[in-house]
């Protein structure tokens, strides 16, 4: 069975900080691994995912994430946050594919001035 | 590209009637489509994965006949919530994919039950 924990159900961080979202994963095979946006009211947009080629993923707007077989890591990072990165932040995983994605319980960012 | 819409985008209706969501990918073919369930300030809950022509897989928990999902096209799969009650009230997204690896999310839709 696969899993994900999110450490952090809230995070807050002041604009141009440093921004750190924690994803450990647990799986019986590699896995796929994938963090989404969610915005107020709003589905979700990919940021960036994780296919078994390199190791450190570059996204969009900013963020890149590492994945660490040896932590089941695969924490978010952003190195100067703003204003505009206020949003709810999920990481999933899968077997394989898309044929199933297993969410964590999301992270929430504010980003205050 | 890949632009998945939902319909409608909040709906309100009252407890015993049942009330269809429609999710359509509109400028790809979906071989596979998934729906969602999203609480308030919660993580999403995948209720089924559907083929195209094909009965919908359901997770467990999932009342298949309270929650009927149809996948009648490589454009569309509706969502038909039977015999509402307010704790149906709640944030529906459905994704689409074309079996290659990327899921691609509509925006939403939500159901208030009173």
């Amino acid at each position: 069975a696969q899993s994900v924990t999110q450490l952090g159900s809230h995070v807050s961080v002041s604009e141009g900080a440093l921004v750190l979202l924690r994803c450990n994963y647990s799986s019986s095979v590699p896995p796929y691994l994938f963090w989404y946006v969610q915005y107020p009211n709003q589905g979700l947009q990919l940021l960036l995912k994780y296919t078994s080629a390199a190791t450190l993923v570059k996204g969009i707007n900013g963020f890149e994430a590492e994945f660490k077989k040896s932590e089941t890591s695969f924490h978010l990072t952003k190195p100067s946050a703003h204003m505009s990165d206020a949003a709810e932040y999920f990481c999933a995983v899968s077997n394989g594919g898309y044929n199933k994605l297993i969410f964590g319980a999301g992270t929430r960012l504010a980003v205050h001035p | 590209g890949a632009v998945v819409s939902q319909h409608p985008s909040w709906v309100i209706c009252k407890s015993g009637t049942s009330v269809k969501i429609e999710c359509r990918s509109l400028d790809f073919q979906a071989t596979t489509m998934f729906w969602y369930r999203q609480f308030p300030k919660q993580s999403l809950m995948l209720m089924a994965t559907s083929n195209e022509g094909s009965k919908a897989t359901y997770e467990q928990g999932v009342e298949k006949d309270k929650f009927l999902i149809n996948h009648a096209s490589l454009t569309l799969s509706t969502l038909t919530v039977t015999s509402a009650h307010p704790e149906d009230s709640s944030f529906y997204i459905c994704s689409a994919s074309t079996g290659g690896n990327e899921q691609y999310f509509g925006p939403g839709t939500r159901l208030t039950v009173t």
